[in-house]
């Protein structure tokens, strides 16, 4: 079956840096665009970065444009979330999610928790 | 950018009622509206996309209706798996924001 299952998040300090990681199963991972969706706690939804099946377009949220970048490893059916000059309300869940119609999400992981303190 | 303001924030209902819940968007988005469910701690689930169309496994009693900027999500005859959160979300452009979501709490 399909499944998404990320990994990488921890506690940083402000200014810091991770790496989110999403590991995909049970689709061909090269037809899909894929996407970043985050969720501070007790708070809603935030779309945070796409990138296309091919690689050759990617979009981010206005909030971490410049300090975040999306990439995938085809070969490795893994998608990536490079997280730079993180910020305390950088703090949340951060979800990966399979494009399946040109923006529709289906399905989801079940999260890498980022917590951002000093 | 659009942006979806989801109406009422939280409803209160009891099993065996209906629920419906608003989603509207700044500008046209056309039909390209889709739904989420969350219950807590749990990953969202694709409920409706393109503003009327279930995904797969979604039962009958969710439905959805709407074009252009308003838009509304259905649950007929609530069931105590109902009860979670319900965001909006467009496919129109980019950026891709969601609403602020409503809450579908037990009475």
């Amino acid at each position: 079956q399909v499944e998404l299952v990320e990994s990488g998040g921890g506690v940083v300090q402000p200014g810091g840096s991770l790496r989110l990681s999403c590991a995909a199963s049970g689709f061909v991972f090269s037809h899909h665009g894929m996407n970043w969706v985050r969720q501070a706690p007790g708070k809603g939804l935030e779309w945070v970065a796409n990138i296309w099946n091919d690689g050759t377009k990617k979009f981010y949220a206005d909030s971490v444009k410049g300090r975040f970048t999306i990439s995938r490893d085809d070969s490795k059916n893994r998608l990536y979330l490079q997280v730079n000059s993180l910020r305390v309300e950088d703090t949340a869940m951060y979800f990966c999610a399979r494009d399946v119609h040109n923006g529709v999400f289906d399905p989801w992981g079940q999260g890498t928790l980022v917590i951002v303190s000093s | 950018e659009v942006v979806l303001t989801q109406s009422p924030a939280t409803l209160s209902l009891s099993p065996g009622e209906s629920a419906t819940l608003s989603c509207r968007a700044s500008q046209s988005v056309g039909s390209s509206l889709v739904w989420y469910q969350q219950k807590p701690g749990q990953a969202p689930r694709l409920l409706i996309y393109d503003a009327s169309n279930r995904a797969t496994g979604v039962p009958a009693r969710f439905s959805g209706s709407g074009s252009g900027t308003d838009f509304t999500l259905t649950i007929s005859s609530l069931e105590p798996g109902d009860f979670a959160v319900y965001y909006c979300q467009h496919r129109s452009d980019w950026p891709r924001p969601f609403g602020q979501g409503t809450r579908v709490g037990i009475k």
